[in-house]
Parts: structure tokens; C-alpha cells; sequence
């Protein structure tokens, strides 16, 4: 069964750092990893998807990479604001049939 | 565009009664997904279905049913609700493999 691993669970970082979120799954054998944003009450939003074949993808203030072999992804967030005060979530996607297995979140709070 | 919808958003039952939620989506998607989520768990899937008129079980599916009778509709039903079953429930769906899933908003349901 894959086990998607995400620490720390909680952080607080002052305004403008970066941020270093890390996401490790247990079997290489995946299909693609993503990474949602979730705000509270609401559903999850999705930020960048990596399929198995590449390194990383970037998106504005955002870049993900993905390690296949080490089984680990790192989310980097640059110069953090209030505004991405958030849970954040790491999926993996199996070959077949794209279900995802899911990290338990690292909720970020950006300290003005 | 409404993107995928859920109903209703929130949902109190007593233990043995049923009801049924349901997701829509507008994307012309094949597929589908049911998660729940729980403090301290993470997002975990029910149910979902490859395309029209199928369904499989996912890695907690006792309790409920689906089905899948128009592509942009996927219903999940809980026959006899118990309080084990109050959680946020997230539906979300997606082109085939390799593509990203897009969540609704969730539904909070409690059961007393």
C-alpha cells in the first residue's frame, strides 16, 4: 500500500521567507504527484501536477520538484505572503486508473 | 463553467437514517471520485468510476454505495448512517490518466 508521508504537519514562517514543503512516498512506481492547496472549509485546489517522467514544474512563485528514486517531492514556495497561509497536500496517482493516495498536509501559517 | 459542484453543503442525519449526495460536473470528464476526510487521516477514497455506468471500491467503502448512471453525475448513498460516517466528503473528477482531479466544495455530514 503507498504511504505518502508529509512533514512537518504544521509551520509558521514570517512574511517573505520561502517556504520548503516536503512530500515522500513509500513505492517509485507512480504514475504522477501533485499538489493541492487547501484553504479551510473548502475543497482542494489543485497547484502543480509532475508526471513520473520530469523533475519539476514551476508555476509562478511555485516549483515542485519529484525524486522518483528517493521517493520524495519538495514544493517551494518563494517569498511567502499572508495570502498563502494554507494547508497543503501531496498526492500520488497509480498506473491505471489515476487514484490518488494522499499526504495528511502540512498547514502553513505566513506571519505577517 | 461551474466546474464540479456537490449537494447538499451540509447534512446532519440520525444514526440509521440515509441519504444520498450528490456531485456534478461540467467538464465532460470520465472520471470520477468520492473521498472522505477526517481530522488526523487525511483524504481517504471511497468510490469512484472509470466512465458511465461503472464503479469500483477504493480503500473505504463499507457503508456506502455509488452509481454512475450519466456521465456528468456521481451519487453516493449511505443506507443506514452511523456516527463513524460523519466527515467531509469530497467528490472530484478528471480526464483519464495523467491528468489533474478537480475538487467540489465538500459536503460536511454529521451523524448523531
Amino acid at each position: 500500500k503507498q504511504e505518502v508521508t508529509q512533514i512537518p504537519a504544521a509551520l509558521s514562517v514570517p512574511e517573505g521567507e520561502n517556504l520548503v514543503l516536503n512530500c515522500s512516498f513509500t513505492d517509485s512506481a507512480i504514475y504522477n504527484l501533485q499538489w493541492f492547496r487547501q484553504d479551510p472549509g473548502k475543497g482542494l485546489t489543485s497547484l502543480l501536477l509532475i508526471q513520473s517522467s520530469q523533475r519539476e514544474q514551476t508555476s509562478g512563485r511555485l516549483n515542485a520538484s519529484l525524486d522518483k528514486s528517493s521517493g520524495r517531492s519538495t514544493l517551494y514556495i518563494a517569498a511567502s505572503q499572508p495570502g498563502d497561509s494554507a494547508t497543503y497536500l501531496c498526492a500520488v496517482s497509480y498506473y491505471g486508473n489515476n487514484r490518488l493516495a494522499f499526504g495528511k498536509g502540512n498547514q502553513v501559517v505566513v506571519i505577517p | 463553467n461551474a466546474g464540479v459542484t456537490q449537494t447538499p453543503k451540509f447534512r446532519v442525519l440520525k444514526t440509521g437514517q440515509s441519504m444520498t449526495l450528490l456531485c456534478a460536473q461540467d467538464m465532460n470528464h470520465e472520471y470520477m471520485y468520492w473521498y472522505r476526510q477526517d481530522p488526523g487521516m487525511g483524504l481517504r477514497l471511497i468510490h469512484y468510476s472509470v466512465g458511465e455506468g461503472t464503479t469500483a471500491k477504493g480503500e473505504v467503502p463499507d457503508g456506502y454505495n455509488v452509481s454512475r448512471l450519466k456521465k456528468q453525475n456521481f451519487l453516493l448513498g449511505l443506507e443506514s448512517a452511523a456516527p463513524s460516517q460523519t466527515s467531509v466528503y469530497f467528490c472530484a473528477s478528471s480526464y483519464p490518466v495523467g491528468d489533474t482531479q478537480y475538487f467540489g466544495p465538500g459536503t460536511r455530514l454529521t451523524v448523531l
